[in-house]
């Protein structure tokens, strides 16, 4: 069982276009919802992250909006750049027992930002 | 430099054979987590750790073992079980209570 899908699976742009990927998921009990961003060959970076409690968050050209009755929520980059070029996941974070979390992943999106 | 650090970035499997892919951090980091990444599939959990001498499987753990004996510590082996082995594979750490993960560079195995 998915828990969080993530679309498109792909995703190409021209540059100064705006990029959307969207995500759902399932369980309620999930309470932080992080970006990562990841380049060919390298492991996953944390680009933004929410908590449910928040409609939308911007941290420079990146924004999440979030929909909590929904149970979705959505990265737009504005003004894509060709260096924004990578795979990008969602991920739903819940309490795995002690005080520690688990990650779930969406499948990921391949972007392409054309020049 | 404080980071994950995974070594070897590539390895090279033969058949039967067992290998171990090593993952240390330095970022005094008390969970430590294994992922499995294959193209168009994401990234899917095999093992995680919270505390030394205690790991927990995740949602594909069979063909794979670990162990947790130092907290800055948690290799990952491919046993001859996991019948396709080939896929890169991520470490991944976090704080006590954190939702942050930090992974390291990832090592890509493959199959002779």
């Amino acid at each position: 069982q998915q828990q969080v899908k993530q679309s498109p699976q792909s995703l190409i742009v021209q540059k100064g276009g705006i990029s959307i990927i969207n995500c759902a998921y399932e369980n309620t009990a999930f309470d932080y919802f992080p970006w990562y961003q990841q380049f060919p060959g390298k492991g996953p970076a944390l680009l933004i992250a929410i908590r449910p409690d928040v409609s939308e968050k911007k941290e420079g050209r990146f924004t999440i909006s979030f929909n909590k009755s929904a149970k979705q929520f959505s990265l737009h980059i504005m003004d894509s750049q060709p260096g924004d070029s990578a795979t990008y996941f969602c991920a739903a974070s819940s309490n795995s027992g002690g005080s520690n979390y688990k990650l779930t992943f969406g499948k990921g999106t391949l972007l392409t930002v054309n020049p | 430099d404080g980071g994950i650090t995974q070594s070897p970035k590539y390895l090279f499997r033969k058949e039967g054979q067992n290998v171990t892919l090593s993952c240390e951090q330095n970022l005094n980091h008390d969970a430590m987590y294994w992922y499995r990444q294959d193209p168009g599939q994401g990234l899917r959990l095999i093992y995680y750790s919270q505390i030394v001498n205690d790991f927990q499987k995740g949602d594909i753990a069979e063909g794979y073992s670990v162990s947790r004996e130092k907290k800055e510590s948690f290799p990952l082996t491919v046993t001859s079980a996991q019948k396709n082995p080939t896929a890169f594979y991520l470490c991944a750490s976090t704080p006590r209570g954190g939702h942050i993960q930090y992974f390291g560079a990832g090592t890509r195995l493959s199959v002779l």
